[in-house]
């Protein structure tokens, strides 16, 4: 079974310039989620998808970050414009159902540097 | 405070040693994962539990629910259980992270 791909595995970009993530959950998945994990601390929730709907983004700056999930399979996590305290991995992760009932499976995650 | 605490933030055994990371919450769940992350990779889950206990191979975890309180136990640990440990409980549809545990374990 495939995991879940996440592309690309880093970017380095100025501050002010836009970035875009991309996620392919596994086949099936119905729940994605987009996490932001700065260095030396857990991960925190962005934006959390329910098939091609938005069940959570109250931690989503939207000022600046946008995500979307067409057709309920892949998405892409947008950042414009960047600031330096986006540095940080973006990871992606997906699960059958919800984190009440389901597993998590996460990707590798995208390392954001922004300078 | 944070909804999720874990500890101790790091630690360091030798390897074959009896490891016990905590885990302690202060809302009302409806499952707590335990994930494993190394270093410059993804995140993995190891267990999903709502009560009681589960094993897999070397790994242990329990909950209580009444005290709000998990363990992870790993026996006769290896250096490839280098990784940092988190925490993480589902309250609704959420879920928060605890901050991790760095694990080291020497040969």
């Amino acid at each position: 079974e495939a995991g879940v791909a996440q592309s690309p595995r880093y970017k380095i970009i100025e501050k002010r310039q836009s970035v875009a993530f991309w996620c392919n959950p596994i086949s099936g998945h119905a729940t994605l989620y987009w996490y932001q994990q700065i260095l030396g601390q857990g991960p925190k929730l962005l934006i959390q998808f329910q098939n091609n709907g938005v069940v959570d983004d109250s931690q989503l700056p939207k000022d600046r970050f946008s995500a979307e999930r067409l057709k309920g399979v892949d998405s892409t996590l947008k950042i414009q414009p960047a600031k330096l305290e986006d540095s940080a991995v973006y990871l992606c992760a997906s699960s059958p159902r919800d984190v009440r009932t389901g597993e998590l499976f996460f990707g590798e995650g995208s390392r954001l540097t922004v300078l | 405070k944070n909804e999720v605490e874990q500890s101790p933030q790091n630690l360091t055994a030798q390897e074959g040693e009896f490891i016990t990371i905590n885990c302690s919450y202060s809302v009302g769940i409806s499952a707590l994962h335990w994930l494993q992350q190394h270093p410059g990779g993804g995140i993995v889950s190891l267990f999903m539990l709502s009560s009681g206990k589960k094993k897999h191979g070397r790994l242990i975890a329990t909950i209580n629910i009444q005290e709000k309180h998990s363990s992870l136990h790993i026996t006769a640990s290896h250096p490839r259980d280098s990784a940092v440990y988190i925490c993480a409980v589902s309250s609704g549809s959420r879920l928060t992270f605890g901050e991790g545990t760095q694990l080291t374990v020497n040969p």
